[in-house]
């Protein structure tokens, strides 16, 4: 079972502020990790899907980039909305399987 | 901008008994999913679905789950004799290939009593 941590659990900004989250996953066998955005009462959407080493991409406010030497990836939102508020998901994607294990999540709130 | 359809969204059902939930996936996609979520608990995934055979499938996918895919459109997951800890929220997603997102429906959330 792949072992993927995200952190923090929770975090609660003010409308305007820059924030970042951390997903950590095994580095073996590393195919791709993708990130999703879920909403309350929604169901996830894909923001990224990240395959190389030192990727960076970028959606509007958001950012991610990866570290695929270290199992590691940042996910950056700059200037913070209140529609930004929801839980992000990272799920790497490794060997052959087409399967995602998911993280725990970090539930941001943004208000104003 | 095509959608993944999930019914119904609320199924209560008796322990025991049989449940189908049912999935309309994205026309042009190859690859279609089942993912669960346990209150409280992480996203995890049950079993994929390609070229018209489960491609791999979780531990939790026991012999009381099954799927089929029976007219070319509709992907259906079939839990044979609910549980109490079946209980959960259950996520159809499809994409076009591995390096492409998922896209999940809205979810069925599946109560046992």
């Amino acid at each position: 079972i792949l072992n993927v941590e995200q952190s923090p659990q929770s975090l609660h900004v003010q409308e305007g502020d820059s924030t970042n989250f951390t997903c950590s996953f095994p580095s073996s066998n590393f195919y791709a990790l993708h990130w999703y955005r879920w909403e309350t009462a929604k169901s996830p959407e894909a923001l990224f899907v990240m395959t190389l080493n030192g990727d960076e991409k970028k959606k509007g406010r958001i950012s991610a980039t990866l570290n695929t030497k270290e199992g590691y990836s940042y996910l950056y939102i700059k200037g913070s909305q209140p529609e930004d508020s929801a839980t992000y998901l990272c799920a790497p994607n490794t060997g052959t399987a087409s399967k995602l294990t998911f993280g725990t999540g970090t539930r941001l709130q943004v208000t104003l | 901008e095509p959608e993944v359809t999930q019914t119904p969204s609320h199924q209560v059902t008796q322990m025991g008994q049989e449940v189908i939930l049912r999935c309309v996936p994205i026309s042009n996609h190859l690859y279609f999913y089942w993912y669960r979520q346990i209150l409280g608990q992480k996203v995890e995934f049950l079993v994929s679905f390609y070229n018209n055979e489960i491609s791999e499938k979780s531990e939790i996918f026991d012999d009381q789950f099954s799927v089929e895919r029976p007219d070319g459109s509709n992907f259906t997951l079939k839990i044979r004799s609910t549980k109490l800890e079946d209980s959960a929220m259950y996520f159809c997603a499809s994409s076009n290939a591995r390096v492409y997102g998922y896209t999940f429906g809205s979810g069925t959330r599946l109560t046992v009593v």
